[in-house]
């Protein structure tokens, strides 16, 4: 199991620029997760979705939009890239019903993306 | 709403000595506390998790945990750390509702020196 994949692992944007960052798991999880993370501030949520053709808004959305098309992919896509959305991106999976009551989410390494 | 509060930014310690990563939370629902560790370069992996039961809570790498209902407290502790455990570390309460959503504490950086 290769587990939670993100790609590409690091971007640099011009301002205005747009990008789409992929998010593939393998472990049949329902639940995916956007995070951001920024010094001083921990992780916050973007956008999240509970299953296949389902998102929702997290803690910090504006800016971004998410699909999940495909239970295994979770794509944020940033349409007019800002320098305020130079960042590390994780994306996580859950499953819906916990294993063994784990509620554990399974991280990807991450996307530093830097918008000039 | 829940939120977490990590009380230190950075934590330096020597090699072998014990330490204490200090967390405080808010919940208005049942409380399930996690702290996950992020080695350089990584993702996040799950170092140990408080659901119910024992409020000492036991994870890998020889780190534990206390949950104190009365101080809204989850502080980690490890008797004697190793230059492998520097890492950044963040607490996070769960939400166990609908999509069990995670909000972290800002993180706390410890550096192990020699």
């Amino acid at each position: 199991n290769a587990g939670v994949t993100q790609t590409p692992k690091f971007r640099v944007l011009k301002t205005g620029q747009s990008m789409t960052l992929l998010c593939a798991q393998d472990m049949n999880h329902e639940y995916m997760y956007w995070y951001r993370q920024d010094p001083g501030m921990g992780l916050r949520l973007i956008h999240y979705s509970v299953g296949e053709g389902t998102t929702a808004k997290g803690e910090v959305p504006d800016g971004y939009n998410v699909s999940r098309l495909k239970k295994q992919n979770f794509l944020l896509g940033l349409e007019s890239a800002a320098p305020s959305q130079t960042s590390v991106y994780f994306c996580a999976s859950s499953f819906d019903v916990p294993r063994k009551n784990s509620y554990e989410q399974y991280f990807g390494p991450g996307t530093r993306l830097t918008v000039t | 709403a829940q939120s977490v509060t990590q009380l230190d930014s950075q934590v330096p310690v020597f090699e072998e000595a014990p330490v204490e990563l200090r967390c405080n939370y808010s919940s208005s629902v049942s409380v399930y506390l996690f702290w996950y560790v992020q080695y350089p370069n990584q993702g996040l992996q799950l170092l140990l998790k408080y659901l119910s039961g024992s409020t000492l809570v036991k994870g890998i790498n020889g780190f534990e945990a206390e949950f104190n209902k009365s101080q809204t407290s989850f502080h980690l502790r490890k008797p004697s750390v190793h230059i492998s455990d520097t890492a950044e570390y963040f607490c996070a309460v769960l939400d166990p509702q609908g999509a069990q959503k995670l909000v972290f504490g800002q993180g706390t950086r410890l550096t192990i020196n020699p």
